[in-house]
């Protein structure tokens, strides 16, 4: 079974430019997560899909970020402009149905704001 | 909404002796739980998860964690610490709405 696939692995980009990131979950999960993790703190959620509808993004700065989920299957999250503070991983995460499944994640993109 | 809080953020053992990390939880609704490893430069692999049957519960690599209602905890413990355990661990609680809500982590140091 194919894993959780993201790219890019690693980003660097100046502060104000803009970056996009992608992931293809695996075949057949209904949620999506998008999580940011800085540097020695846990994962924190962006953006939970379901199919293609957005499920949560409260925590999302919505005045940079966005993300979307064409047809339900492939994501992607898109920073504009970015700030140095957005230096961080971002995970992707699928799973399918169900409250007792796990997420399965992927290698995540590694974004440097200079 | 529900959280988790681990209680330690860093963990030192010595190589074969037993590893304890500690996780508490808060929940309106039966809670799933997990752990999930992270080492470095690398992604998150799940460890265990509880799912409201047995309380105690197999991980891979040697790893348990025992499911406490009345404790709202749910520690993971590993008898003999190896070289290859130094990480980052993750206890994680998701509800209804399959939110995963994360820990801050321990990080595992094993000393030779």
């Amino acid at each position: 079974e194919a894993g959780v696939a993201q790219s890019p692995r690693y980003k660097i980009i100046e502060k104000r430019q803009s970056v996009a990131f992608w992931c293809n979950p695996i075949s057949g999960h209904a949620t999506l997560y998008w999580y940011q993790q800085i540097l020695g703190q846990g994962p924190k959620l962006l953006i939970q899909f379901q199919n293609n509808g957005v499920v949560d993004d409260s925590q999302l700065p919505k005045d940079r970020f966005s993300a979307e989920r064409l047809k339900g299957v492939d994501s992607t999250l898109k920073i504009q402009p970015a700030k140095l503070e957005d230096s961080a991983v971002y995970l992707c995460a699928s799973s399918s149905s169900g409250q007792n499944t796990e997420a399965f994640f992927g290698q995540g993109t590694r974004l440097t704001v200079v | 909404a529900q959280s988790v809080t681990q209680l330690d953020s860093h963990v030192s053992v010595s190589e074969g002796t037993p590893v304890l990390l500690r996780c508490n939880y808060s929940s309106s609704y039966s809670p799933s739980l997990f752990w999930y490893v992270q080492h470095p430069n690398k992604g998150l692999q799940l460890l265990l998860k509880y799912t409201s049957a047995a309380t105690l519960v197999k991980g891979i690599n040697g790893f348990e964690a025992e499911f406490k209602k009345s404790e709202t905890s749910f520690h993971l413990t590993k008898p003999s610490a190896h070289m290859s355990d130094a990480a980052e661990y993750f206890c994680v609680v998701s509800v209804w709405d399959y939110k995963l809500s994360f820990g801050a982590g321990t990080t595992v140091t094993v000393r030779a």
